[in-house]
């Protein structure tokens, strides 16, 4: 089954704990994206990356961070820096064609203690 | 930068009938993408339907079309017959395209409308 898998499903972080979200596709997507998404609000892009090995920021990257050292893997680290890290996070992939459609995961809900 | 506009924050319909979610966008590109997603109490993000700027003919798949008018830069979503699986937020979303300098940047959305359907 293709797809794209998010985990863990909940995650619960301590104020000042650093903690990293899974992201991991199968649908042989070279670019792959991570969002946010706050109460009453749409998606807002955090990181992208078109390839392996580079990524960019998207318009809400401080105190977030990724790596992209393999094709189907994407993991974000929400680190201490966050001041407010308590919300939904997509991930989404697609192809590079132009204009091509982004498909998303499931989802992590990442709450803060 | 691109906004998204969803000037209805909740709409209701009956089941079976028919009810246009509406979406403007502001830009000055003029080659670019535009999405419907769909997202229900699962909180997945599902495509609906997109379409492409330089494509005069509204897209449609199956209950859904779209009513996209370049300068007026609108592009509402038509849902025919409504059916209770239909009750979701619905996302507009905007994508630029490389043509215009864009690219694989991401999608900007807007902020949502919540539809209810009612039995």
């Amino acid at each position: 089954d293709g797809g794209i898998t998010q985990s863990p499903k909940y995650l619960f972080r301590k104020e000042g704990q650093n903690v990293t979200l899974s992201c991991e596709q199968n649908l042989n997507h070279d670019a792959m994206y991570w969002y946010r998404q706050d109460p009453g609000q749409g998606l807002r892009l955090i990181y992208y990356s078109q390839i392996v090995n580079d990524f960019q920021k998207g318009d809400i990257a401080e105190g977030y961070s990724v790596s992209r050292e393999k094709k189907e893997s994407f993991p974000l680290t929400v680190t201490s820096a966050q001041k407010n890290p308590t919300a939904f996070y997509l991930c989404a992939s697609s192809y590079r064609a132009e204009g091509d459609t982004q498909y998303f995961g499931p989802g992590t809900r990442l709450t803060v203690l | 930068a691109q906004t998204v506009t969803q000037s209805q924050p909740e709409m209701s319909v009956q089941e079976a009938e028919t009810v246009t979610l509406s979406c403007t966008y502001d830009t000055s590109e003029s080659d670019y993408y535009l999405f419907w997603y769909k997202q229900p109490p699962s909180r997945q993000m599902i495509l609906v339907i997109r379409q492409e700027a330089y494509k005069q003919q509204n897209a449609t798949e199956n209950r859904f079309s779209v009513n996209f008018q370049k300068a007026a830069k609108s592009f509402s979503l038509k849902i025919s017959d409504s059916q209770l699986g239909d009750a979701a937020m619905y996302f507009c979303a905007y994508r630029s395209s490389s043509y215009s300098g864009g690219g694989a940047d991401g999608l900007t959305f807007g902020k949502g409308t919540h539809l209810i359907i009612q039995p």
